[in-house]
């Protein structure tokens, strides 16, 4: 069956610092990937997303490339802010199926 | 505004006293779920919905009962909530049930605990 593992948090940096967040996963077929982020007290909201093998996902200053031959697809951001404080998911979904396997969740604090 | 709703957004309750969480959407979409967050389990789908009248089991559906009446409509039930159902709750939406590149919606989350 289809998995995503996360890097393990919680993660914590400086202000301006370069952020990588790693995520792989396992499924059969070519999945579309995607990333979410849950700010404190809210419920997700769709950060950036890939559908196909070295398609690039950004927004918000975020990145991430879909890598199917290392079957990863990780979140990077060259300069994070305080406003980047939130917990990042990592989730696939097959074509045909609406279903979302999520990886269980990266805490990323940012101090000034 | 386009928006997942859900209510309430905390309840406390003890074992066995049955609760309904209410889920609405106002974007006419044909799928929606239910997933539980647990810590080191990131969100696990409990039911879903391709549309009215259409629900199936998720990964983890012990303990739960849904229905779809109404297309914008998808109350979760649990009949005797036990403490391991002590979870934050999160209702989702999308267009299709074909899944690919569409964007799955959340509600802000229910936090029930069961003392």
């Amino acid at each position: 069956g289809n998995s995503v593992t996360q890097m393990e948090g919680p993660v914590t940096l400086s202000e301006e610092a370069f952020l990588t967040i790693n995520c792989t996963y396992t499924a059969t077929g070519y999945p579309s990937l995607f990333w979410y982020v849950q700010y404190p007290g809210e419920g997700l909201q769709l950060l950036l997303k890939a559908t196909k093998a070295d398609d690039k996902g950004s927004n918000k200053g975020f990145e991430a490339t879909y890598r199917k031959e290392t079957t990863s697809f990780h979140l990077e951001k060259g300069s994070v802010q305080v406003s980047d404080s939130a917990v990042y998911f990592c989730a696939l979904r097959n074509f045909g199926n609406e279903k979302l396997t999520f990886g269980t969740g990266t805490r990323l604090t940012i101090i000034p | 505004e386009a928006q997942v709703t859900q209510n309430p957004r905390y309840l406390i309750t003890v074992t066995g006293k049955k609760l309904t969480v209410t889920c609405s959407q106002n974007m006419n979409h044909e799928y929606m779920s239910w997933y539980r967050q647990d810590p080191g389990l990131g969100l696990r789908q409990i039911y879903y919905s391709m549309n009215v009248e259409v629900t199936d089991k998720g990964d983890v559906p012990e303990g739960y009962k849904v229905s779809r009446k109404e297309k914008r409509n998808f109350p979760l039930i649990l009949e005797s909530p036990s403490p391991n159902q002590t979870s934050l709750y999160f209702c989702a939406s999308s267009l299709t049930g074909t899944g690919g590149s569409n964007e799955q919606f959340f509600g802000p989350g229910t936090r029930l605990t069961v003392l």
